[in-house]
């Protein structure tokens, strides 16, 4: 069982839909990366959170730390938003990462 | 902005042969790393690097070599190219500090070994 597993693996929405994208740990972190890779293979970051929400634009990303469970909200999703999402915990100061959450936006 | 960038965007190579993969940012950031991505598994640790001439391994290390000669440029060096090392490789760069800091991310290689 890998130690960060997120959900779905694939997600297909309309122009205009409401996204959210999960991830769960099981290890002990010091925070959180919500990364998003374009087709071509390069990696931004979109979120590093510890605790409670961000908000940037149309992200959101939430972090319950008890329940070792984060989420990536897009609201109002664009065919532009299509990517692979990548929930990414950092533990002892190393990066374990998921495997990743391919999103198609259709216009 | 912080920019990391790496030598090819795509290689395609034989078995046996030694490839070199570069990777240059010019942020002056002590740490880099190499990763490489595959489908169902996401990014694995190959090596990192927190200083010139300082190495650690990773979580798969095996069939990889590396080499920091000066600040800003980190190699992956396979040796002797297997079909199993055909993946996308993932360059990274951040501060060393006590606390994790952000990781800066390159474009990608996508290494195809024939």
């Amino acid at each position: 069982k890998n130690e960060v597993e997120q959900s779905p693996q694939n997600l297909t929405a309309q122009e205009g839909e409401f996204i959210t994208i999960n991830c769960s740990y099981s290890v002990g972190i010091s925070a959180l990366h919500w990364l998003q890779q374009h087709p071509g293979g390069g990696i931004v970051s979109l979120f590093m959170l510890s605790s409670g929400k961000k908000k940037h634009g149309r992200l959101i990303a939430t972090i319950n730390i008890q329940e070792k469970h984060s989420s990536l909200h897009i609201t109002a999703s664009h065919p532009r938003d299509s990517a692979v999402y990548i929930c990414a915990v950092i533990s002892f100061q190393k990066l374990v990462f998921g495997t990743g959450t391919r999103l198609l936006v259709s216009p | 902005d912080v920019k990391v960038t790496q030598s090819s965007r795509y290689l395609v190579k034989r078995t046996g042969e030694k490839v070199f993969l570069e990777c240059v940012q010019d942020m002056d950031h002590e740490n880099m790393f190499w990763y490489r991505q595959d489908p169902g598994l996401g990014l694995r640790l190959i090596y990192f690097s927190y200083d010139v001439k300082m190495k650690e391994k990773g979580d798969i290390p095996e069939g990889y070599s590396v080499s920091r000669e000066k600040k800003e440029r980190f190699s992956l060096i396979l040796e002797s190219a297997s079909t199993n090392q055909t993946s996308m490789y993932l360059c990274a760069s951040s501060f060393l500090g006590l606390n994790y800091n952000e990781q800066f991310f390159g474009p990608g290689t996508r290494l195809t070994v024939l």
